[in-house]
């Protein structure tokens, strides 16, 4: 089993739309969950990152947090043309572990 | 966050060389990462570049192939030895700062002929 676990999309969402992206973890010791964006060609960029059970919001962003369930998603409300890109979930065991990433588009 | 900035920002390599890739951050961070992303895919830890000791490698990465300097605790290299065409990639420098955050340098894209 995969360490840190995305459907790789691509996710196809409408303009003004709430695009909703999951992630899976496989080690109940993870503590620290991070949201990071990627566009074509560029180096990961930070959007989120959560430590405790439930929701934490920034701006059009909220990222959901459930240990119990070993599950982590992020929400983009009023989605964009801007925000498609790839969405790469990262857990810390010892180290920061990747998922594949999510492929998101935002169509007009 | 932490300003990183990579030297080269792409190369084109021939088959036996080496390539030195820099990475200069703004500020004093704790720690250092070197990470690889192959086309299409997602970032994988090469090795973790300690202030004063030798580098941390992740199982399938050697110093022999990839040597790795921090001599303060805001600048590392990388080097990639006797490449070959496999080598192909995107080389990422991250730095840690805070409590766990990561941040990522813009990069260098390396082919090898």
């Amino acid at each position: 089993q995969k360490e840190v676990e995305q459907n790789s999309g691509p996710l196809s969402v409408p303009e003004g739309a709430i695009a909703s992206l999951n992630c899976t973890y496989s080690d109940r010791g993870s503590q620290s969950f991070f949201w990071y964006r990627q566009y074509s060609g560029k180096s990961p960029e930070l959007i989120m990152f959560i430590y405790s059970n439930g929701d934490k919001e920034d701006g059009r962003f909220t990222a959901q947090l459930n240990k119990a369930s070993q599950y982590v998603s992020l929400l983009i409300r009023d989605s964009q043309p801007s925000d498609s890109a790839t969405y790469l979930c990262a857990v810390i065991v010892d180290k920061l572990i990747f998922g594949t990433g999510t492929r998101l588009q935002v169509f007009p | 966050s932490a300003v990183i900035s990579q030297k080269p920002s792409r190369d084109i390599c021939q088959r036996g060389t080496s390539l030195t890739i820099q990475c200069q951050v703004d500020s004093q961070v704790t720690m250092m990462f070197w990470y690889r992303q192959q086309p299409g895919q997602s970032l994988t830890l090469i090795a973790t570049a300690n202030q004063g000791s030798e580098a941390t490698y992740e199982s399938g990465f050697v110093i022999d192939k990839f040597p790795i300097s921090r001599p303060n605790l805001t600048f590392s290299t990388l080097t990639v030895s006797n490449m070959s065409p496999e080598d192909s990639s995107i080389y990422l420098c991250s730095a840690h700062r805070g409590t766990n955050e990561q941040f990522f340098g813009p990069g260098t894209r390396l082919t090898v002929l």
